[in-house]
């Protein structure tokens, strides 16, 4: 069983909708959780980060974390087609102090 | 500016060769990581350190190797027991332990020839 498991798509939407990612994780220690964005041929970049069970927001980005399904997800509102990239979910172990990725989902948004 | 470098960016090997990727931060981060990165994958992480003289095996570790002589260095040797080598290679570090960001460098990419 993979420790991070993500929908690897391609997922498309139109311009200006709303994009739904989603991840699920196995290990319950786990206490971090990341969303990276990912270019092709590039090294990810951090788009959002979530602690605590619930919704946070930043911009046009929300993540939702719920600790009891083990369930990640993010969306994105007026989906640009400059989002369009690769999503990595990535959950951080407490107990270890090492990260596990998931596949990544890959997003295309259609103008 | 802070960052990570990572080099050479392109590099190509015949089989059988031992090769060497740099990894060098200035943002004074105690744990650094080595992920590989294969096309349409996500990131499996190779090896990991969280202080100098210290580093553990991640999940794919057999046919590489690495040292942490200095806070701000990691290299990666992947030596000829390395079946598959050709990949994309990801280097991070993070000040936070495992609830920090994970900062990359731009990455290396290997081809076998």
């Amino acid at each position: 069983q993979k420790e991070v498991e993500q929908n690897s798509g391609p997922l498309s939407v139109p311009e200006g909708a709303i994009a739904s990612l989603n991840c699920t994780y196995s290990d319950r220690g786990s206490q971090s959780f990341f969303w990276y964005r990912q270019y092709s041929g590039k090294s990810p970049e951090l788009i959002m980060f979530i602690y605590s069970n619930g919704d946070k927001e930043d911009g046009r980005f929300t993540a939702q974390l719920n600790k009891a399904s083990q369930y990640v997800s993010l969306l994105i509102r007026d989906s640009q087609p400059s989002d369009s990239a690769t999503y990595l979910c990535a959950v951080g172990l407490y107990n270890f102090n090492k990260f596990y990725f998931g596949s990544g989902t890959k997003l295309n948004v259609k103008p | 500016d802070g960052g990570i470098t990572q080099s050479p960016k392109y590099l190509f090997r015949k089989e059988g060769q031992n090769v060497t990727l740099s990894c060098e931060q200035n943002l004074n981060h105690d744990a650094m990581y080595w992920y590989r990165q294969d096309p349409g994958q996500g990131l499996r992480l190779i090896y990991y350190s969280q202080i100098v003289n210290d580093f553990q095996k991640g999940d794919i570790a057999e046919g590489y190797s690495v040292s942490r002589e200095k806070k701000e260095s990691f290299p990666l040797t992947v030596t000829s027991a390395q079946k598959n080598p050709t990949a994309f290679y990801l280097c991070a570090s993070t000040q936070g332990g495992s609830t920090g960001e994970l900062f990359f460098g731009e990455g290396s990419r290997l081809t076998v020839l």
